[in-house]
């Protein structure tokens, strides 16, 4: 049964705190991406990484920084957490399996900044 | 970039009933993805299309891409209750599903 899993399903953290979100997945897949998801704005790619030890920023990559050291793992990394950093977080992955592409999200972690 | 748009935003259904989710994109996709979102958890996938005209079905569920691959509709029949939640469909940008772009998604409620 194919996986993406979050580290965490729920975190509160303080202002200025470092924040790490990790992500697994074991489809030995590409492509990983981290997004957020916030009411009425839907889905926002934050960053995406292609291969090990690169990465691409998304569409909104201020206040975040990632990691991809190894192939199956991204780390999301929130330098110094502030309140509008507040979201529910999705890590995926994506990759061709039989010929088929396919991107597979994790359960989510929602962070809570006080 | 490219934009997508789902309609409606919210639907509320009678079980029993069937409904369409609508997802049209400002440019041609290389790929569409249907994911189902249940409130506070992540995505599950349901179905990607490629080609124009494609149709795929998972139980009660019908995905289609329209052939100039701007347009998908993603049908339910019967429904249950067991199908409330929201419905997201996710464009391709770039062929290789490493830039996903996301609707906003449509609530769907199924009442008794």
């Amino acid at each position: 049964d194919v996986k993406v899993t979050q580290s965490s399903r729920y975190l509160v953290k303080r202002t200025g705190e470092k924040v790490f979100l990790e992500c697994v997945q074991d489809m030995d897949h590409e492509n990983m991406f981290w997004y957020r998801q916030d009411p009425g704005l839907g889905l926002r790619l934050i960053y995406f990484s292609y291969d090990v030890k690169m990465k691409e920023k998304g569409d909104i990559p201020e206040g975040y920084s990632v990691s991809r050291e190894k192939k199956e793992r991204f780390s999301l990394i929130l330098e110094s957490a502030s309140t509008n950093q507040t979201s529910m977080y999705l890590c995926a992955s994506s990759g061709r399996t039989g010929g088929v592409t396919e991107a597979f999200f994790g359960q989510g972690t929602r962070l809570t900044v006080v | 970039s490219q934009e997508l748009e789902q309609s409606p935003q919210s639907l509320i259904v009678q079980e029993g009933k069937n409904l369409t989710i609508n997802c049209t994109s400002s440019k041609t996709l290389y790929g569409l993805y249907w994911y189902k979102q249940k409130y506070g958890e992540g995505l599950i996938f349901l179905m990607m299309l490629q080609k124009g005209g494609e149709e795929k079905s998972h139980e009660k569920i019908t995905a289609k891409l329209d052939e100039k691959k701007q347009q998908s509709s993603l049908h339910i029949t019967a429904s249950q209750p067991s199908h409330a939640g929201i419905y997201l469909c996710g464009a391709d940008r770039a062929g290789t599903a490493s830039k996903l772009t996301f609707g906003t998604g449509t609530r769907l409620q199924v009442t008794l």
